[in-house]
């Protein structure tokens, strides 16, 4: 079954400071890839996400992330980080139906000054 | 435009009382989604309907959970009777299939229960 694993928990990056957040999916064909930010106390927004085409993916908020099928990987990258973007973020692909997506656990962001 | 609402955002109820959420889609939607959310399992999807229908409800943790979508407008999970285990937010997320290119999934703000 297509899923994703999120392999850090926790990250903490000062103000300003580059972040990179991983995600690893398993997938035999090529996946349909998210990326959701998910603030306290509020649902789900889409941040970006890859169908297939330039593996560099341009997102809100000045979010990119790139697919790289030799590492199975689809990462976040933020070139300055903002104190508000901590948050919880979510990697996702399409599951099997084709439609509904399957999550990763997530990974909490803080923000330091 | 309004996104997908979802009612009652916080819910506290007494073991084995009846619960009911309710979510509107984002109108010309398809494809509705109920999901579950705990510090343990994460983003569990409960079950999802296309044009009102259930496609898969595999998700769905028991006999004590059910969900209806009566029009394209409204849908609700039902959970009957509720237990502690229950406590956790549930988000309903709509969207439109755009064929090949895929679908973009919006969630609600999620309606959070607590089962005491």
């Amino acid at each position: 079954a297509q899923s994703v694993t999120q392999p850090d928990i926790h990250i903490t990056v000062s103000e300003g400071a580059s972040l990179e957040l991983r995600c690893n999916y398993s997938y035999g064909a090529t996946p349909y890839l998210f990326w959701y930010v998910q603030s306290p106390g509020q649902g789900l927004q889409l941040l970006l996400k890859y169908f297939s085409g330039d593996t560099l993916v341009q997102g809100i908020k000045g979010f990119e992330a790139e697919f790289k099928r030799s590492q199975s990987s689809f990462n976040l990258r933020k070139p300055s980080v903002h104190w508000s973007d901590a948050a919880e973020y979510f990697c996702a692909v399409v599951g099997n139906s084709g439609y509904a997506l399957n999550f990763g656990k997530g990974t909490s962001l803080l923000v330091t000054p | 435009d309004a996104g997908v609402i979802q009612s009652p955002r916080h819910e506290v109820t007494e073991m084995g009382q009846e619960v009911t959420l309710r979510c509107k889609p984002i109108s010309g939607h398809d494809y509705l989604f109920w999901y579950r959310q705990t510090m343990m399992r994460g983003l569990e999807l409960l079950i999802y309907f296309n044009n009102n229908v259930p496609i898969d409800d595999s998700g769905m943790p028991e006999d004590r959970f059910s969900a209806k979508m009566p029009n394209a407008s409204f849908s609700t999970l039902k959970i009957q009777p509720s237990e502690p285990r229950d406590s956790a937010v549930y988000f309903c997320a709509s969207s439109f299939r755009q064929g090949r290119t895929g679908n973009t999934i919006y969630f609600g703000e999620g309606s959070w229960l607590t089962v005491v």
